[in-house]
């Protein structure tokens, strides 16, 4: 157990509708990015939240969002899904925003059919 | 942007010496890690390079050269539980807080008896 919870770890949706992927960081850890991966693309920086705050974006798309709540768990809302966007969803989490200390959760795995 | 690029597959065998390679193009560069990852899993953190050299760390070692964008995973006396993908990934930093690194597409090591 890495002490990064992800939940739900397996998701089946249909396509055009919305789902919320929880993610509670490492016990102290203050930042927590989110990444998809499929097949074809390898691992994708998402987003990065950082003890509340967004801090960096990377490849999100418009019909994905996210925030961190003051408990420091995060939730990534994607919405108008597509069958592109069946992937592997981590979520890290980092005491200080360094990716050195970076502790990757088991992932939800997301199906749209 | 940044591009990385490492061999998709590779095949070693049992108790030998493998060598990935990764070869980088970014700016404001800012470490580059190695992540281990087995198929459906976590990526787990294997070492960390900010400057130049060799950094080891039991049978596994890590070099970088910032002046030629090129780094290699070194694995010794393989076992067959290193059956598994090994990510590269570079962290810039733009000056705007953004700390999420970007992963190659990873090499996919094949251990045979």
């Amino acid at each position: 157990d890495s002490g990064v919870t992800q939940t739900p770890k397996h998701l089946i949706t249909a396509t055009g509708q919305r789902v919320t992927l929880r993610c509670s960081p490492r016990s102290g850890d203050l930042s927590v990015y989110w990444y998809q991966q499929s097949l074809d693309q390898g691992l994708q920086f998402l987003i990065q939240y950082y003890n509340g705050e967004e801090r960096a974006k990377g490849n999100i798309l418009e019909r994905f969002s996210a925030q961190q709540f003051p408990d420091l768990h995060s939730e990534l809302n994607l919405s108008s899904l597509e069958l592109g966007d069946s992937a592997l969803y981590f979520c890290a989490s980092s005491v200080d925003g360094h990716p050195y200390g970076y502790t990757f959760g088991s992932g939800t795995r997301l199906t749209v059919v | 942007g940044q591009n990385i690029d490492q061999p998709t597959e590779m095949t070693a065998t049992e108790g030998a010496i493998v060598q990935i390679n990764c070869t980088y193009q970014t700016s404001g560069f800012n470490g580059l890690f190695w992540y281990q990852q087995h198929a459906g899993e976590a990526p787990t953190f294997l070492s960390y390079n900010v400057l130049d050299g060799l950094e080891e760390k039991g049978r596994f070692s890590s070099f970088l050269s910032r002046s030629k964008g090129y780094s290699y995973l070194l694995l010794k006396e393989l076992q067959m539980k290193d059956s598994a993908s090994y990510l590269c990934a570079v962290r810039s930093y733009s000056g705007g807080g953004a700390d999420g690194l970007t992963f190659g597409k990873g090499t996919h090591l094949i251990i045979q008896p």
